[in-house]
């Protein structure tokens, strides 16, 4: 069965800090992976992809994820948080080749400290 | 700027009303879906849509709800009876190649 799992449901860090968001996958098929931020009151906004190919990516924002496929992860990092960063996020699987279909994590939010 | 537009943004309205909810995907998109977000809950999905032909609507309760896309640039979500236990933000998302784009989403409050 699909599953996405974030295991951290709230974080705090304080601003200038590095971050990491643990994201953990259960899919079938070659899975696509998703990092999606959510502000208050907003809908979510993509933050990065990865599809395939090398294995780090890049997004907005400052933000990367690193694909490992051994461990079935792709957690999110950043390497100096901001107090703007302050959001909920979301992990998500999907694949083209099960039409489609997004698994969505539970998400984490995120509490950025000056 | 292409953008994923979500009707209404607020809703209030008393349990046993019927509430719709409209979406306008990107131009071009064939997937579109609804999803429901709580606190308890999280994002659940409700439906979607390939080609504007329904895929999988199994975590919509039937009895009430229904999804319909009546044409490539409108998709329904409705609510008959709405009870208060449907009170979430409901959010659109149109997709194309593998990516999701979502609205701002339908603040729904039925008291």
């Amino acid at each position: 069965a699909q599953s996405v799992t974030q295991p951290d449901i709230h974080i705090t860090v304080s601003e200038g800090a590095s971050l990491e968001l643990r994201c953990n996958y259960s899919y079938g098929a070659t899975p696509y992976l998703f990092w999606y931020v959510q502000s208050p009151g907003q809908g979510l906004q993509l933050l990065l992809k990865y599809f395939s190919g090398d294995t780090l990516v890049q997004g907005i924002k400052g933000f990367e994820a690193e694909f490992k496929r051994s461990q079935s992860s792709f957690n999110l990092r950043k390497p100096s948080v901001h107090w703007s960063d302050a959001a909920e996020y979301f992990c998500a699987v999907g694949a083209i080749s099960t039409g489609n279909q997004f698994y969505f994590g539970t998400g984490t939010s995120l509490t950025v400290i000056p | 700027d292409a953008r994923v537009t979500q009707t209404p943004r607020h809703k209030v309205t008393e349990m046993g009303q019927e509430v719709t909810m409209r979406c306008q995907p990107i131009l071009g998109h064939n997937t579109v879906f609804w999803y429901r977000q709580t606190m308890m809950q999280g994002l659940e999905l409700l439906a979607y849509f390939r080609n504007r032909a329904p895929l999988d609507d199994s975590g919509m309760p039937k009895d009430r709800f229904s999804a319909e896309m009546p044409d490539a640039t409108l998709a329904t979500l409705k609510i008959q009876p709405s009870e208060p236990r449907d009170s979430a933000v409901y959010f659109c998302a149109s997709g194309l190649a593998g990516e999701l784009f979502f609205g701002e989403g339908s603040r729904l409050t039925v008291l």
